[in-house]
């Protein structure tokens, strides 16, 4: 139990366009998402917290006008990186938590490279 | 917010030796302390975790220990096995029941060597 399920895999897009990243929890309904940016031999770092029929909340830094989140039901949460640039290049990956379990749930990431 | 420290950023050890990876946490409140290991270009995979109010928990060959009083805790992984080698993150919050993002050190790369 507890899959969280990321759409695309990889990403390859011009520079200035927008792309969009699907995180869907598969068994269980998630209020609550999150959106974690890791840049190679990084760590994850927390973007933004992705809030069920409200606004997301965002990481000091991280630019909500550029990254769109839409949490539009209990199983999806949308994160779109509008006009991106090569130094939006990275894996983003987002994760959830099943109500009442423990720990938190990854998806499996999306390669992002703006060429 | 929370800030989390972890140590060693690299660490090589011969099959069947033990590894131990430290972390240290800032945020008292902080309750709930998972381990993930993550393989190149995978997602990270739980492999433990402990809660504030247990001084230890084993699975196996992995085993956590968390001292609350110095806002340390600690990985150890014993027989150590070639299919270990992968990059090892800790991670503390205040868990509220999951209404928070995790924050990650920066995490340990061990390798195991034959």
């Amino acid at each position: 139990g507890a899959v969280v399920s990321q759409h695309p895999s990889r990403v390859i897009c011009k520079s200035g366009t927008s792309v969009k990243i699907e995180c869907r929890s598969l068994d269980f309904q998630a209020t609550t998402m999150f959106w974690y940016r890791q840049f190679p031999k990084k760590s994850l770092m927390l973007m933004a917290t992705s809030n069920e029929g409200s606004k997301a909340t965002y990481e000091q830094g991280v630019e909500k006008d550029k990254f769109l989140i839409n949490h539009a039901s209990l199983t999806l949460s949308t994160l779109t990186v509008t006009s991106a640039h090569p130094e939006d290049s990275s894996f983003y990956i987002c994760s959830a938590s099943p109500q009442g379990a423990k720990g938190y749930t990854f998806g499996s990431g999306t390669r992002l490279t703006v060429v | 917010g929370e800030n989390v420290e972890q140590h060693p950023s690299t660490l090589s050890v011969q099959e069947g030796d033990s590894a131990v990876i430290k972390c240290t946490y800032s945020d008292s409140a902080s309750n709930y302390f998972p381990w993930y290991k993550q393989e190149l270009g995978k997602r990270p995979q739980l492999i433990i975790d402990i809660r504030s109010n247990v001084g230890e928990k084993k699975d196996q060959r992995i085993a956590v220990t968390l001292n609350k009083t110095a806002k340390h805790f600690s990985l150890h992984i014993t027989e150590t096995q070639p299919e270990d080698s992968a990059v090892y993150f800790c991670a503390a919050i205040y868990s509220g029941g999951g209404a928070d993002g995790l924050t990650f050190g920066k995490g340990t790369h061990l390798i195991i060597q034959p």
